[in-house]
């Protein structure tokens, strides 16, 4: 298994333009959900998604835009890039429990440097 | 609103030394699960160590142990014979409100000396 999966490793954007970091991943999860990480701030959660068809907002979706076509999918979009959005992105996937919510670990991708100017 | 408070932004000890990660955090749910990941300079994020709320034993893998104090809402971790390798960033995690919104408090990187 590959597991989770990002592309690109770096990108460098100036402000305005658009992209879409891609995620992939091969173990069948349920649960993926985008993170981004600034110093001092830890991760925080952008986007998420139980299922194919189901997206819901975290605590910071603002400027992105997912969906969820497939189980193995989850890019993340960019609409207008802005030099507040320089981070380091985490893709991460998990399995869910029914009626427990959260009750595995998450298995995270290696991550996207992206430099907004 | 952040329901997960890391106090201490740094710390480092000599190896073979034990260190006390701290973790508090806020929540009105009974049952859930409690995790810390570990980040080193990779930038791969790893679970150490994930505790069920309900369960009274505290968790243990290897090197690694929790202190979990379920009343006072407080998960520590802790790192006994500390080695090179553990020098990271370490995060806890809790889903907020028992929902997938997963929760990281904001980290805390520690170095291990020589």
């Amino acid at each position: 298994n590959a597991g989770v999966t990002q592309t690109p490793k770096f990108q460098v954007l100036k402000t305005g333009q658009s992209m879409t970091l891609q995620c992939a991943q091969d173990m069948n999860h349920e649960y993926m959900s985008w993170y981004r990480q600034d110093p001092g701030m830890g991760l925080r959660l952008i986007h998420y998604s139980v299922g194919a068809g189901i997206t819901d907002q975290g605590e910071v979706p603002n400027g992105y835009n997912v969906s969820r076509s497939t189980t193995e999918d989850f890019p993340l979009r960019l609409l207008s890039a802005a030099p507040s959005q320089t981070s380091v992105y985490f893709c991460a996937s998990s399995y869910l429990t029914p009626g427990q919510g959260f009750s595995y670990e998450q298995y995270f991708g290696p991550g996207t440097r992206l430099t907004v100017t | 609103a952040q329901t997960v408070t890391q106090s201490q932004p740094e710390m480092s000890v000599q190896e073979a030394e034990t260190v006390t990660l701290s973790c508090t955090y806020d929540t009105s749910e009974s049952n859930y699960y409690l995790f810390w990941y570990k980040q080193p300079p990779s930038r791969q994020m790893i679970l150490v160590i994930r505790q069920e709320a309900y369960k009274q034993q505290n968790a243990t893998e290897n090197r690694f142990s929790v202190n979990f104090q379920k009343a006072a809402k407080s998960f520590s971790l802790k790192i006994s014979d500390s080695q090179l390798g553990d020098t990271a960033m370490y995060f806890c995690a809790f889903p907020q409100g028992g929902s997938e919104k997963l929760v990281f408090g904001k980290g805390m990187k520690l170095t291990v000396n020589p």
